[in-house]
């Protein structure tokens, strides 16, 4: 039960520029989370959204959740090699443990 | 820091094994996840603990089975292995029960079932 997509599905960029991508969900939501996958590696927990915050900065991260489009973005500033990775968003499943994954964003970071 | 361990980074087994996957933390969390991840499918959850001996089922646990004896530890079990099950298994570990708590994973195990 998949409740979180990511869009775009890649992206490549040029070191130094900016690279945004999108996560949409279905149903409502008190947090959402994104994550960052390095090829071979596991996820690693980058930053957590509550509902009632519009905006958060971590770093070079930026990311907004409009809960009224059910959506979110992730901006990642100055982008550097070391960013090439997969980007995940996380919602959770009803109110319990469980978190449920979109398929990925992978992020390509041109020297 | 949070460590997550998984035992293998690689695994090659035969059909109808029964082949096991470990996997430890050392933060004394309460809740540990295992999920498996495809290509264009995201992860998706195996099964879950949030206890010692506790364990709940996920969106996909058929084939498989789970064992937690002690809290850093929850093993992963294919009971009879099959091609199917080819996949990168995810081990992940969080601090208490809620949805707003951030998941730990380890390195994942790349399992090749022959």
């Amino acid at each position: 039960s998949q409740q979180g997509e990511e869009d775009p599905q890649a992206l490549s960029i040029q070191e130094g520029e900016n690279a945004t991508m999108n996560c949409s969900y279905k149903t409502s939501i008190n947090n959402l989370q994104w994550y960052r996958q390095n090829s071979g590696r596991g996820l690693v927990h980058l930053i957590l959204i509550r509902s009632n915050e519009r905006e958060k900065h971590s770093g070079r991260l930026r990311v907004t959740l409009d809960t009224s489009k059910k959506s979110s973005s992730l901006l990642i500033t100055a982008s550097r090699a070391a960013d090439t990775a997969s980007y995940f968003c996380a919602t959770p499943l009803s109110n319990d443990y469980k978190l449920s994954f979109g398929a990925g964003t992978t992020v390509t970071v041109r020297a | 820091d949070v460590k997550v361990t998984q035992s293998s980074r690689y695994l090659v087994k035969r059909t109808g094994e029964k082949v096991f996957l470990e996997c430890v933390q050392d933060m004394d969390h309460e809740n540990m996840f295992w999920y498996r991840q495809d290509p264009g499918l995201g992860l998706r959850l195996i099964y879950f603990s949030y206890d010692v001996k506790m364990k709940e089922k996920g969106d996909i646990p058929e084939g498989y089975s789970v064992s937690r004896e002690k809290k850093e530890r929850f093993s992963l079990i294919l009971e009879s292995a099959s091609t199917n099950q080819t996949s990168m298994y995810l081990c992940a570990s969080s601090l208490y029960g809620g949805s707003n708590q951030p998941q730990h994973f380890g390195d994942g195990t790349r399992l090749s079932i022959l």
